[in-house]
């Protein structure tokens, strides 16, 4: 079946360093995608989305960039600190005649190194 | 502050127990979403409901059963519980149909079923 897929299950920065977290989907029907943070015993929460008439969206020290050529969606952190160790997951959106349908992808553990 | 709240954040159980697992959202969402969460496999979708009353399968909906009565509430009832259904429960929510929102989510129900 179609799915949301990660290059890079792990990732290991610098704190201070920027960080870049790549996912892969292959719905070319998704028309809006999203970024969540999971920190250890929390639900997901939202970093920020994107839709498919867009290919870069910034926000606080994050920027979400879209290539629908390719099918490849990435997050950029600037400045990763230690509050931003967690897993990432990437979502995207396939439109349905009734109700939203959410595809996650595996996620990927980053740790931010002193 | 928008909220998801799900009944419980740890349940052991025995198997062939009925497990019921709450999820009530006070933002008025027409769409809510039950998820399992396990280490490698990502968020699954179990069921999902568009509309009070209203339910459809998601990708691994054996061995489950929801209800929604109420707009704010979905409930997620494992009929007779087994080891291989210990995971994390999520329960999410979104609002309207197609409307390109974020699904917010729940802290989490960690079942253990011995």
């Amino acid at each position: 079946g179609e799915s949301v897929g990660l290059h890079l299950p792990t990732l290991s920065v610098q704190e201070g360093d920027n960080s870049i977290i790549n996912c892969a989907y292959s719905n070319s029907a998704s028309d809006y995608f999203i970024w969540y943070k999971q920190e250890s015993g929390k639900g997901p929460q939202f970093i920020i989305d994107i839709r498919s008439n867009m290919d870069k969206r910034q926000g606080q020290r994050v920027t979400v960039l879209l290539n629908k050529t390719v099918k490849h969606l990435s997050l950029q952190i600037a400045a990763t600190q230690p509050g931003d160790s967690a897993v990432y997951f990437c979502a995207e959106n396939i439109p349905l005649s009734e109700g939203q349908n959410f595809v996650f992808g595996p996620g990927t553990r980053l740790s931010v190194l002193p | 502050d928008v909220k998801v709240t799900q009944s419980s954040r740890y349940l052991v159980k025995r198997t062939g127990e009925k497990v019921f697992l709450e999820c009530v959202q006070d933002m008025d969402h027409e769409n809510m979403f039950w998820y399992r969460q396990d280490p490698g496999l990502g968020l699954r979708l179990i069921y999902f409901s568009y509309d009070v009353k209203m339910k459809e399968k998601g990708d691994i909906p054996e061995g489950y059963s929801v209800s929604r009565e109420k707009k704010e509430r979905f409930s997620l009832i494992l009929e007779s519980a087994s080891t291989n259904q210990t995971s994390m429960y999520l329960c999410a929510s979104s609002r309207g149909q197609n409307m390109n929102t974020e699904a917010f989510f729940g802290q989490g129900t960690r079942l253990t079923v011995v």
